[in-house]
């Protein structure tokens, strides 16, 4: 069935290094995509989006890169800092849908 | 703005109680959706609405949810009566009409069913 999910559950990186939170995608329909940060007790919040016709956008520290060949999706963050931790989650929809189609979440712990 | 304003923050009731959920969403967005958060099961999406008509309502788990969305600044979701496993994060989110799609989310509804 269609569904957003995540490789990894939780990860854990040392201040100042890269990080790079991974999502697979099964619908080849989607076309949209945005990840969201979540910290503890709030709701989570945009990070960075990317359409299906681009493979790669910038942010500020922040990079998502769109494989469509294999239906995956990364979000990196450059120099992470305490900050960052958190849980991410990426998120899916395609055509005129509006809803959000939301995968599990990667916990990210910094490390000092 | 202040953002996607929902209430109460927590409440706590005990099984077979009438539970409601307030949101407000960002002034000029005409979507609006409730999510459900769980440890289980994640975000799942409940209802969505799109100019206060409900567009998608296949994730309300049965009966006895129900949401409504009398104009364009306010939306409720009700729980009756409310059993232990609805006990979640319930998040309403807005977004705003044209290309982009991400949705700005509330601070949630943490409900405790007891």
């Amino acid at each position: 069935g269609e569904s957003v999910g995540l490789h990894l559950p939780t990860l854990s990186v040392q201040e100042g290094d890269n990080s790079i939170i991974n999502c697979a995608y099964s619908n080849s329909a989607s076309d949209y995509f945005i990840w969201y940060k979540q910290e503890s007790g709030k709701g989570p919040q945009f990070i960075i989006d990317i359409r299906s016709n681009m493979d790669k956008r910038q942010g500020q520290r922040v990079t998502v890169l769109l494989n469509k060949t294999v239906k995956h999706l990364s979000l990196q963050i450059a120099a992470t800092q305490p900050g960052d931790s958190a849980v991410y989650f990426c998120a899916e929809t395609r055509g005129s849908a509006r809803q959000l189609t939301f995968g599990s979440g990667t916990q990210l712990t910094v490390l000092p | 703005d202040a953002g996607v304003i929902q209430s109460p923050r927590h409440e706590v009731t005990e099984m077979g109680q009438e539970v409601t959920l307030r949101c407000k969403p960002i002034s000029g967005h005409n979507s609006l959706f409730w999510y459900r958060q769980t440890m289980m099961r994640g975000l799942e999406l409940l209802i969505y609405f799109n100019n206060n008509v409900p567009i998608d309502d296949s994730g309300m788990p049965e009966d006895r949810f129900s949401a409504k969305m009398p104009n364009a600044s306010f939306s409720t979701l009700k729980i009756q009566p409310s059993e232990p496993r609805d006990s979640a994060v319930y998040f309403c989110a807005s977004s705003s009409p044209g290309q982009r799609e991400e949705a700005f989310f509330g601070q949630g509804t943490r409900l405790t069913v007891v």
